[in-house]
């Protein structure tokens, strides 16, 4: 059964950059068949996609936040990683790494998200 | 960019009652590129229709999707206590893919 886990730190200052990473376990990142995309939910709030990665290293990136956004991927060790940059308040929210079709979808690098990962919440404050 | 608009933003109702959730789009959604999660608190969203009708591997048949176009619709046939949270629509017709505000399903 795959899975997906979010890691890094839950605290980040203004201005610097916010870094996770995504393990994924039960099954190998290298597939044909999937991209491996960041979402994130402020508080309270809904959801933003905010890009997704193919085990090649292909990017697709939310415009809203592209300008700040760098996801890579690890397929040594079987995770993807993203960094947030400038970061302000406003970055606060639990982000989730999920896995992608990677056919069927009217665009390259989006589609359904199956299975997340549990979530961690990063709190942007000095 | 695609806008989608759930509504009503809460429904308030018993169990084994039916629940009818809309989700409207700005514009069509290509190929009714469309898929529903439920949140409860605390949890990731689960998956639970994709392709705005075909249901995801584990759900209960009572949760059934239909539309097209810009118009798409959840339905829990009969609500059991389990299924009291937050459902979200999602289009991944055209990049950027973006999410409904979503509907809070609670016991009336």
């Amino acid at each position: 059964q795959l899975q997906l886990q979010e890691s890094g730190p839950g605290l980040v200052k203004p201005s610097e950059t916010l870094s996770l990473t995504c393990t994924v376990s039960g099954g190998s990142i290298i597939s044909s068949s999937y991209y491996w995309g960041w979402i994130r939910q402020p508080p309270g709030k809904g959801l933003e996609w905010i890009g997704s990665i193919y085990y090649s290293g292909s990017t697709y990136y939310n415009p809203s936040l592209k300008s700040r956004v760098t996801i890579s991927v690890d397929t040594s060790k079987n995770h993807f990683s993203l960094k947030l940059s400038s970061v302000t308040a406003a970055d606060t929210a639990v982000y989730y790494c999920a896995r992608l079709w990677r056919s069927g979808s009217g665009s390259p690098g989006i589609n359904w998200f199956d299975p997340w990962g549990q979530g961690t919440l990063v709190t942007v404050s000095s | 960019e695609i806008v989608l608009t759930q509504s009503p933003g809460t429904l308030s109702l018993s169990p084994g009652e039916r629940a009818t959730l809309s989700c409207r789009a700005s514009q069509s959604v290509s190929s009714s590129y469309l898929a529903w999660y439920q949140q409860k608190p605390g949890q990731a969203p689960r998956l639970l229709i994709y392709g705005a009708s075909s249901r995801a591997t584990g759900i209960p048949d009572r949760f059934s999707g239909s539309g097209s176009g810009t118009d798409f619709t959840l339905t829990i046939s009969r609500l059991e206590p389990d299924d009291f949270a937050v459902y979200y629509c999602q289009q991944y017709g055209s990049s950027p893919l973006t999410f409904g505000g979503g509907t809070k399903v609670e016991i009336k």
